[in-house]
């Protein structure tokens, strides 16, 4: 596509419930991240895909978090037994160069997460 | 400096007015320097890339420098417009790292 996309826009949770959020990146991207930013915070680090492997996941804040990108394209970031410090945008974003190459990264909307 | 920093936090100008804001980064291992623009229920929009020591970008009434050794850039609006309202961000990259840092924004809002 032309952009990167993400599903859903907004998405609220009751506290315990398991949600799943999707991106699609640019295709033959490389790279793709996943940010969470909090109200009044600059976007933090989750984890980081070259390709199919998650090269980087050490911002993941807990075990409740899960990333996953199979193929290679499509990425999924699942929130198991979700917490209200769980609520924030989450940023996907995809970049067609990978390690040292000094590529710009494109940026989703984002999926708002409200848990209730 | 160990984290992004910008200042100020929030900025509200009038139209016409030019403005600048300034991002402090960590100077050891730096790699890159990026500058995003960011509409509320929008996407951040990349403006700059920046590598070099001394480096000037420009992209319309919008430029940059940045200084790797003392770890700050700034970002110049001249004759601010309405449609510059928007969150600047600035991310750093550093040593072999891909992932981005980022600061906590500058909210500019500009008033006719």
């Amino acid at each position: 596509g032309a952009g990167v996309s993400q599903s859903p826009r907004y998405k609220v949770a009751k506290r315990g419930q398991d949600v799943a959020l999707r991106c699609d990146p640019i295709s033959g991207h490389v790279s793709l991240f996943w940010y969470q930013q909090a109200l009044g915070q600059g976007p933090e680090f989750l984890t980081y895909f070259q390709n199919e492997a998650q090269l980087d996941k050490s911002g993941l804040p807990s075990d409740r978090f899960f990333a996953e990108r199979p193929e290679g394209s499509v990425s999924t970031l699942k929130i198991q037994r979700t917490q209200q410090e769980d609520s924030a945008v989450y940023l996907c974003a995809s970049s067609l160069g990978a390690g040292r190459v000094n590529y710009g990264y494109t940026f989703g909307s984002g999926t708002r997460l409200t848990v209730v | 400096i160990l984290n992004v920093e910008q200042s100020p936090q929030s900025l509200h100008v009038q139209e016409g007015d030019s403005t600048n804001f300034t991002c402090s980064f960590p100077s050891s291992n730096f790699y890159a320097l990026h500058w995003y623009r960011w509409e509320t229920a929008k996407s951040p929009e990349a403006l700059f890339v920046m590598t070099l020591n001394g480096d000037e970008k420009k992209k319309g009434r919008i430029s940059a420098t940045l200084n790797t050794k003392e770890g700050y850039s700034y970002l110049y609006i001249k004759g601010s417009q309405p449609e510059d309202s928007a969150t600047y961000l600035c991310a750093s990259r550093t040593g072999t790292a891909s992932k981005l840092t980022f600061g906590t924004g500058t909210r500019l809002q500009v008033t006719l």
